[in-house]
């Protein structure tokens, strides 16, 4: 499985955008790129996904660099209930199984 | 809204017993999936299932088996439990194989002494 690179942690201000960084260098062409989140205590959640285009939805919006070797996931104006650990994933087009790495652990300041 | 449930929040047993770990979906998902969590090493595969009666092994399956006799269930099995396997334990469910999105279950934070 290609693997993602993510900061271990990152702080963001209440109300402010937050930018989160993947690094994906060994992405293969049929590889989606998946984000969840997991709040304190609880199963991870979907975010979003993407293949070449930007994305966008109610949670976040994902952006996908030209060459796909790298992503972000923005979330517009963060909240404390953004607090959580976000996993950039890589999920293979034909298959269901994900690979989770260590993630990036979210820290939004009132 | 879907919803994935497990048998227990918390859990303890001794060292050898035979722990049953309980996932439920309500939804009518194809595929089911154990994880464990731990600390440094993030989620890990133990087992998932494309359908009922199928299992197949994730990356970590030594020392579990499953069980998935109904579509909505599937159980994880820790034949003779050891300390290493404390954990948290959590279930996902997904649509089908073409499914982006895997629902996951709160989690069973299990303890063996």
């Amino acid at each position: 499985d290609a693997k993602t690179t993510q900061p271990n942690s990152m702080e963001s201000n209440e109300e402010e955008p937050v930018h989160l960084p993947c690094n994906h260098s060994t992405i293969s062409g049929t590889d989606y790129i998946h984000w969840y989140r997991q709040l304190p205590s609880q199963g991870p959640e979907y975010v979003i996904h993407g293949l070449t285009s930007n994305v966008n939805n109610r949670m976040a919006s994902l952006a996908i660099a030209e060459d796909r070797k790298s992503s972000t996931l923005i979330l517009h104006r963060a909240t404390l209930r953004d607090a959580a650990v976000y996993y950039c994933i890589l999920k293979e087009t034909s298959g269901s199984r994900l690979t989770f790495g260590e993630g990036t652990q979210l820290t939004v300041n009132p | 809204d879907v919803k994935v449930t497990q048998s227990s929040r918390y859990l303890v047993k001794r060292t050898g017993e035979k722990v049953f770990l309980e996932c439920v979906q309500d939804m009518d998902h194809e595929n089911m999936f154990w994880y464990r969590q731990d600390p440094g090493l993030g989620l890990r595969l133990i087992y998932f299932s494309y359908d009922v009666k199928m299992k197949e092994k994730g990356d970590i399956p030594e020392g579990y088996s499953v069980s998935r006799e109904k579509k909505e269930r599937f159980s994880l099995i820790l034949e003779s439990a050891s300390t290493n396997q404390t954990s948290m334990y959590l279930c996902a469910s997904s649509l089908d194989k073409k499914s982006y999105e895997q629902y996951f279950g709160p989690g069973t934070r299990l303890t063996v002494t």
